[in-house]
């Protein structure tokens, strides 16, 4: 079985404050990876997708490590809003190609 | 707007009531997904298609049939013969590229309680 592991918090942090999350995944040849947000009991929405070189989008760093299977998100100058469910996402290899395997998230809490 | 909507968004059913959740899309993507989500749990796929008029099972399809005669259109019909069908349900849909992952986008989901 392939898997996606992630830290399922909570992680409480003050406004302002940069926190990290971690996900190891077990399925070396996956090649797509992504982060995506879950607000509570709504539905997940693709925060961003991370490559090989790792990305950023204003506060949002994501970090790839093929050799470690480790895939991370940095989030700066956190905000109130940030306050949700984070999914780390793999690319699924073998018998469904294509097919997403979701991490069970790691939930922020970000206080005032 | 481009998306995906589901309904009803919030659904009450008997014990051994066959009920089927609407899941539409109108972003042109080939492929389409369902998922069932508990509480405190991840994400489970039911069932996928990646082309019309075909589709496959997930990790968890017994209880639980679909359709794909459109390529907008993927319903999904929970049995009586599905054993624990409270949960709350996600219709995605993504670009099908062969080997390739791409990202999935969501509907709004639906809440079904049975009691």
């Amino acid at each position: 079985r392939k898997e996606v592991e992630q830290d399922p918090g909570p992680f409480n942090v003050p406004e302002g404050a940069t926190v990290a999350f971690n996900c190891t995944y077990s399925n070396s040849a996956s090649q797509s990876f992504f982060w995506y947000r879950q607000d509570c009991r709504k539905e997940p929405k693709l925060l961003m997708s991370v490559y090989s070189s790792g990305n950023e989008d204003g506060r949002f760093t994501a970090q790839l490590n093929r050799a470690s299977q480790y895939i991370s998100l940095l989030i700066r100058d956190s905000k109130l809003s940030d306050s949700a469910t984070y999914l780390c996402v793999g690319g699924n290899y073998g018998g469904s190609q294509g097919n997403l395997i979701f991490g069970k998230g790691t939930k922020l809490s970000v206080k005032p | 707007d481009g998306g995906i909507t589901q309904s009803p968004k919030y659904l009450f059913r008997k014990e051994g009531q066959n009920v089927t959740l609407s899941c539409e899309q109108n972003l042109n993507h080939d492929a389409m997904y369902w998922y069932r989500q508990d509480p405190g749990q991840g994400l489970r796929l039911i069932y996928y298609s990646q082309i019309v008029n075909d589709f496959q099972k997930g990790d968890i399809a017994e209880g639980y049939s679909v359709s794909r005669e459109k390529k907008e259109s993927f319903p999904l019909t929970v049995t009586s013969a599905q054993k624990n069908p409270t949960a709350f349900y996600l219709c995605a849909s993504s670009t099908s590229g062969g080997t390739s992952s791409y990202e999935q986008y969501f509907g709004p989901g639906t809440r079904l309680t049975v009691t």
